[in-house]
């Protein structure tokens, strides 16, 4: 089936320092991809929707310039948290649309950051 | 505005005991409605979904959920869990006018015991 690679699975970095998260699909073409972001304890946060070739749309109250988001390919979306802070700390997990029509989605096992 | 609200956040349960996991949602049009399941140290993972037709939706593994359009409200039931069944389960919705954006609940921690 439609499989999602999120790397990497774990990282530490040090407050200031900007993180990469990459989100590939395997063996389809992801037009569409999600972001989210979870709380202990807490769902799922929609940060953003990325479409490849154009700019991503942000959810309310998610900083665009912290959260940068590119959808270069159609197999390949990352996500960069730039200037971390220990805030940012939580886990990031990415989502593609299966298809056409919005009916399926796949997702990545999860990015589970810390910042120190 | 789509939101998914589920009232049991920790749910623990001898094996072949019956299960029945509560999800409300609230969105003023037709929605698209699912269940996801994450087992520890792994991804999300579709259980089953309702799009139209038969309220009862029957998914994987067991699982079935019905789809009570006047109570806004998408319950997840299994007759009798298993041991293996122990993982997070999240209820999504997404408003059929709203994008293709998912929205989820807060998720519901099942432990089933020996």
């Amino acid at each position: 089936g439609a499989v999602v690679s999120q790397h990497p699975s774990r990282v530490i970095c040090k407050s200031g320092t900007s993180v990469k998260i990459e989100c590939r699909s395997l063996d389809f073409q992801a037009t569409t991809m999600f972001w989210y972001r979870q709380f202990p304890k807490k769902s799922l946060m929609l940060m953003a929707t990325s479409n490849e070739g154009s700019k991503a749309t942000y959810e309310q109250g998610v900083e665009k310039d912290k959260f940068l988001i590119n959808h270069a390919s159609l197999t390949l979306s990352t996500l960069t948290v730039t200037s971390a802070h220990p805030e940012d700390s939580s886990f990031y997990i990415c989502s593609a649309i299966i298809g056409t029509g919005g009916y399926g989605y796949t997702f990545g096992s999860g990015t589970r950051l810390t910042v120190v | 505005a789509q939101s998914v609200s589920q009232h049991n956040h920790h749910v623990i349960l001898s094996e072949a005991a019956s299960l029945e996991l509560g999800c409300n949602y609230s969105y003023g049009g037709t929605v698209n409605l699912f269940w996801y399941v994450q087992y520890p140290g792994q991804h999300l993972q579709l259980l089953l979904k309702y799009f139209s037709g038969d309220p009862l939706v029957k998914g994987i593994k067991g699982f079935e959920a019905e789809f009570i359009k006047s109570k806004f409200s998408f319950n997840l039931r299994k007759p009798s869990v298993q041991w293996s069944d122990t993982a997070e389960y999240f209820c999504a919705v997404k408003g059929t006018g709203g994008g293709n954006k998912l929205t989820f609940g807060t998720g519901t921690q099942l432990k089933v015991e020996l």
